[in-house]
């Protein structure tokens, strides 16, 4: 069966730092991977979405980057945070475009 | 520019009462809907889906109507429980795309 791990669960991190958040599944080869970012109270806002290694989209230009290193790994970067960086992030996966699976998330707050 | 509409933000219902969320699209290139439902501190996960060549889809007490036509559907939540108490998103997803559109959540409050 398919798994979706991310880590760190959570993260406290001052302005200014850097930021490293991954994303990784099992079960599953050659999957669309997707960064989802939601604001507290808020809905999903679509960050990057990934279709093969080396392959990503941006939906939202801003502070945060994505690589694709592996087939199953999916990494969210930042070189500086900003306070607006803080929410709750979230990895999906899907093989259709019908129904994606998401990660567990990781809750970020930017001091 | 908001693709799909939800409405209502929130909504507070009593056990055993019926919760309703209605959600509208403006891109008739959407051919597959589906409602995710998210617990707190959770990832939303899948509850039903929806395809416009079918009027309605039940499972247990969770019914999804849509309307064509009008490019709304809705989801029905019949004989809410405590532990139906979350957040629901409704989704669009165009053919032969790989995003899904979300609408904006509403949260679900169901008193016991």
């Amino acid at each position: 069966s398919q798994t979706i791990h991310q880590w760190p669960a959570t993260l406290v991190q001052p302005v200014g730092s850097p930021l490293s958040l991954e994303c990784t599944v099992e079960g599953t080869s050659n999957p669309n991977l997707y960064w989802y970012r939601q604001a507290a109270g808020r809905g999903l806002q679509l960050l990057f979405y990934s279709v093969g290694i080396g392959q990503i989209s941006s939906e939202v230009p801003q502070n945060l980057s994505a690589s694709r290193p592996q087939d199953r790994q999916f990494i969210l970067s930042s070189k500086k945070l900003l306070l607006s960086d803080s929410g709750f992030y979230l990895c999906a996966w899907s093989v259709t475009a019908d129904t994606q699976y998401f990660g567990p998330g990781t809750r970020l707050t930017v001091l | 520019q908001q693709q799909v509409k939800q409405s209502p933000q929130s909504l507070i219902v009593q056990k055993g009462g019926i919760s309703i969320i209605n959600c509208a699209y403006e891109n008739t290139a959407f051919d597959y809907f589906p409602w995710y439902q998210q617990f707190p501190g959770k990832g939303p996960a899948l509850l039903i889906a929806i395809r416009p060549d079918v009027s309605e889809k039940k499972e247990g007490r969770f019914t999804i109507s849509f309307n064509k036509s009008a490019k709304q559907f809705s989801l029905h939540i019949m004989d809410s429980q405590p532990g139906d108490s979350a957040t629901y998103f409704c989704a669009a997803v165009k053919a032969a795309g790989n995003k899904l559109t979300f609408g904006g959540g509403t949260r679900v409050l169901v008193k016991p």
